[in-house]
């Protein structure tokens, strides 16, 4: 069973504007992550934020996360069309003998139109 | 750089064959996983290995075994494939913490298998 959702399920903006992917999750989790996956490719990691961590950056990306509502959000700011790529969050939600699997969302497709 | 290198990039076998998906990584990592991508159903665990010898079920583990002899190699195995085997394959790695969560997954480039 998958256990992050992304929203929505394709975005389609214009290069230079910024593009805020959204993921909800069901059980409680160690930590969310977020890959990014050019078409055909394997996935890239992008960040990784811990279940006590409310937002952290890297370069042009910022991740939160709100465990209250089980929820964290991708914003990627002033996008490029090199940004056009497929984007999943991934949980890791176990413990004891499940502490090990990462489950992934279906993605969101975005595209940054030149 | 780190690596996780899957032996196929694309593959072609026909129903009822055994097939085998090799993926070795150089990273000295606990823990590797193989996942199966469809459209529109993203990205499903079908098996990892926590160690040597050590396996456990994903998800969708129906049709497949895995095998993990050594450290950095990890097989999937599909019995007797059939079409509906068809897709991409990932396999990743990643070390683990002192308390047992992952770190970030690296994922090799992935094996397209059709099955005919």
């Amino acid at each position: 069973s998958q256990q992050g959702e992304e929203d929505p399920q394709a975005l389609s903006i214009q290069e230079g504007e910024n593009a805020t992917m959204n993921c909800s999750y069901k059980t409680s989790i160690n930590n969310l992550q977020w890959y990014r996956q050019n078409s055909g490719r394997g996935l890239v990691h992008l960040i990784l934020i811990r279940s006590n961590e409310r937002e952290k950056h890297s370069g042009r990306l910022r991740v939160t996360l709100d465990t209250s509502k089980k929820s964290s959000s991708l914003l990627i700011t002033a996008s490029r069309a090199a940004d056009t790529a497929s984007y999943f969050c991934a949980t890791d939600a176990g413990s004891g003998g499940s502490n090990y699997k990462l489950t992934f969302g279906k993605g969101t497709l975005l595209t940054v139109n030149p | 750089d780190v690596k996780v290198t899957q032996s196929s990039r694309y593959l072609v076998k026909r129903t009822g064959e055994k097939v085998f998906l090799e993926c070795v990584q150089d990273m000295d990592h606990e823990n590797m996983f193989w996942y199966r991508q469809d459209p529109g159903l993203g990205l499903r665990l079908i098996y990892f290995s926590y160690d040597v010898k050590m396996k456990e079920k994903g998800d969708i583990p129906e049709g497949y075994s895995v095998s993990r002899e050594k450290k950095e190699r990890f097989s999937l195995i599909l019995e007797s494939a059939s079409t509906n085997q068809t897709s991409m394959y990932l396999c990743a790695s990643s070390s683990i913490r002192w308390d047992r969560i992952n770190e970030k997954l690296f994922f090799g480039s992935g094996t397209q298998l059709s099955v005919l």
